[in-house]
């Protein structure tokens, strides 16, 4: 089985521009969860989708936004890149009954740098 | 809300001895606790979870974890440790009254030295 792919791996943005991220989870997972990680702040819960919605929000600002199509893949879009938003960003997958059980299979993340 | 705390930031080991990982956490319910490992430039990868029943659960790699309910800990080890050991560990939470959303520690940056 194909594991969690995210597009693009490494990406440079300037401070104001918007950026997308996407998501494709493993195949018969539901939910998809979006992490920001850096060296600070360690890993930061943004928001998950199941079934194309958002089911629980961390505490970012409304920059930060998501969605999730009909086949479970998932987008994040982060508008008005500000120069603390450079951090890698991991996308999970688990699957869908009782979703406290399952573990979460991560990509490999999306390096972002604005400068 | 619910927590989780790794209280050390490093771990030194030498290869060949035992190796202990903490963590502790708190949740209003009951809690589902995991363990993932980073290795760099990589996303995390599942080791091992603790759902409910025998306190003391096996991973992969040989890695297992005991959960101790009123230590509210949960701690990661390994009998013998290897140099590939080396890598960065989280500590998650969920609990069952707010699916969707897991806690993690700060990580643990596991050193194994030969």
């Amino acid at each position: 089985k194909a594991g969690v792919t995210q597009t693009p791996r490494y990406l440079i943005k300037t401070r104001g521009q918007q950026v997308t991220l996407s998501c494709s989870p493993i195949s018969g997972h539901r939910s998809v969860s979006w992490y920001q990680q850096t060296p600070g702040q360690g890993l930061q819960f943004l928001f998950e989708y199941f079934s194309e919605t958002q089911r629980n929000k961390g505490n970012f600002p409304g920059r930060f936004s998501g969605r999730q199509f009909s086949n479970s893949r998932s987008e994040m879009n982060v508008s008005t890149l500000e120069l603390g938003d450079s951090a890698l960003y991991l996308c999970a997958s688990s699957l869908s009954q009782n979703q406290g059980r399952y573990e979460q299979y991560f990509g490999p993340g999306t390096r972002l740098t604005v400068t | 809300a619910q927590s989780v705390a790794q209280p050390e930031d490093q771990v030194n080991v030498a290869e060949g001895n035992p190796l202990t990982v903490k963590c502790t956490y708190s949740v209003s319910g009951n809690p589902y606790l995991f363990w993932y490992v980073q290795y760099p430039n990589r996303g995390l990868q599942f080791l091992l979870k603790y759902i409910t029943g025998d306190n003391l659960v096996k991973g992969s790699y040989g890695f297992e974890a005991e959960f101790n309910k009123s230590q509210t800990s949960f701690h990661l080890k390994k009998p013998s440790a290897l140099v590939s050991d080396s890598a960065l560990y989280f500590c998650a939470v969920r609990d069952n009254t707010n699916a969707g959303k897991s806690t993690f520690g700060d990580g643990t940056t596991l050193t194994v030295k030969p």
